[in-house]
């Protein structure tokens, strides 16, 4: 099983919509959790930490479900920019703590 | 200010040949990570360097993978005798670790696509 999976889409959305990416990790111990987006041909960008209580940065909130270990992305009114593949990003605890481990991606297109 | 930059943004070898590939990171942040991402996968990580420590030479996936970095800072990756597989992005990122609330937020440079013919 591999340490964070995702389901790679693609997710097609017409403008507006509202979208949900979901990731699951294997490792119990994984300490944090973020959300990158890269788009095509580019270099990945943090979009957001993954708080256990829950976080909200205008239209996305992400949530962490640490008894299931699932974590979820929620794009509200979709625009055309969001257009990406979103990356579910985990960080153990302890001593390897710099050693993030990144899902595969999901793959967003919205369209006119 | 300036971004992580790598050199170069491509690279076309023949299969057998050497390549080096350059990173420099964001002005004084002290770790540094190389990752390779093939068509469809996700992120590899190759190796870790933090400060003065040992590297974490970990994801290396061969010994034909070799990295240094010189200084605290610019780092080169190099692969000998590459292969066809060998054919990715090669992805640099660095990070101000310890600096507390965004300590792991990684930046990462553009990247050298490496075609291997």
């Amino acid at each position: 099983r591999k340490e964070v999976e995702q389901d790679p889409g693609p997710f097609n959305v017409p403008e507006g919509a509202t979208v949900a990416f979901n990731c699951t990790y294997s490792n119990s111990a994984s300490q944090s959790f973020f959300w990158y987006r890269q788009d095509c041909r580019k270099e990945p960008k943090l979009l957001m930490s993954v708080y256990s209580s829950g976080n909200e940065d205008g239209r996305f909130t992400a949530q962490l479900n640490r008894a299931s270990q699932y974590i979820s992305l929620l794009i509200r009114d979709s625009k055309l920019s969001d257009s990406a593949t979103y990356l579910c990003v985990a960080r153990p605890g302890g001593g390897s703590n710099y050693k993030l481990t990144f899902g595969k991606g999901t793959l967003l297109t919205v369209n006119p | 200010g300036a971004g992580v930059s790598q050199s170069p943004s491509n690279k076309v070898t023949e299969k057998g040949k050497d390549v080096e590939l350059r990173c420099d990171p964001i002005s004084g942040h002290t770790a540094l990570y190389w990752y390779r991402q093939s068509l469809g996968q996700g992120l590899e990580f190759l190796i870790y360097f933090q400060g003065n420590s040992a590297p974490d030479k970990s994801g290396l996936p061969s010994d034909r993978f070799s990295a240094e970095r010189t200084g605290g800072s610019v780092s080169t990756l190099t692969i000998q005798r590459t292969q066809q597989e060998d054919s990715a992005v090669y992805l640099c990122a660095s990070t101000n670790k310890g600096a507390g609330g965004s300590a792991y937020e990684q930046y990462f440079g553009p990247g050298t696509r490496l075609t291997v013919t």
